[in-house]
């Protein structure tokens, strides 16, 4: 079975670009979770979609923006990129409900020079 | 009061010995506790979960204790391997009416385990 895949795996931007970041979850989640990691960091929630809806955010400006298509793929979107946007950036598939088990893709390596 | 503190940053063990990662938290509305592992490149993978109803879980040579009235729980890793050597987070979630799959994560505990 295949895991959650990320695309794509590494990206370098200018300041001020627009990044898109993709997800595909396992087969048969609904929900997905977007998280960024920052270097020496624990993850920090970004967003979550359940059924097409965002269903929480985190505590990240509005350069932040996310959907979740009908198949339940997702993408995430910053805005006006800044050098502290570089991170890692994390996307979980789970069954919908708090307390489901969150699995993880390899993530997407974005560096803003 | 959404943070989980993490202790200690890193650690180094000999093989076979025991590795214990300690974290607590301030928000009694957690209760899903899990224990996620990272090794580099990769994204992190479920290692074992605990909920506040039992003091203990344990999944082979990991096992997580759980105190709730200090708000402290921790992980322990028995007969640690060369293999192990990661970097582990403690994270938690609240179930409760209306809760999403948000989980804070601490700050991360980098485990060397030495041959």
């Amino acid at each position: 079975d295949a895991g959650v895949t990320q695309s794509p795996t590494h990206l370098i931007k200018t300041r001020g670009q627009q990044v898109t970041l993709r997800c595909s979850p396992i087969s048969g989640h609904k929900s997905v979770s977007w998280y960024q990691q920052v270097l020496g960091q624990g993850p920090q929630f970004i967003f979550q979609y359940y059924e097409k809806e965002e269903r929480g955010r985190g505590n990240f400006p509005d350069r932040f923006s996310a959907r979740q298509f009908p198949n339940y793929s997702s993408e995430l979107n910053v805005n006006a990129l800044l050098l502290g946007d570089s991170a890692l950036y994390l996307c979980a598939s789970s069954f919908p409900g708090a307390g489901t088990e969150a699995f993880f893709g390899q993530g997407t390596r974005l560096t803003v020079v | 009061q959404q943070q989980v503190k993490q202790s200690p940053q890193s650690l180094i063990v000999q093989k076979g010995g025991i590795s214990i990662i300690n974290c607590a938290y301030e928000n009694t509305a957690f209760d899903y506790f899990p224990w996620y592992q990272q090794f580099p490149g990769k994204g992190p993978a479920l290692l074992i979960a605990i909920r506040p109803d039992v003091s203990e879980k344990k999944e082979g040579r990991f096992t997580i204790s759980f105190n709730k009235s200090a708000k402290q729980f921790s992980l322990h890793i028995m007969d640690s391997q060369p293999g192990d050597s990661a970097t582990y987070f403690c994270a938690a979630e609240g179930t409760g009416r209306g809760a999403t799959n948000k989980l804070i994560f601490g700050t991360g505990t980098l485990l060397a385990v030495q041959p």
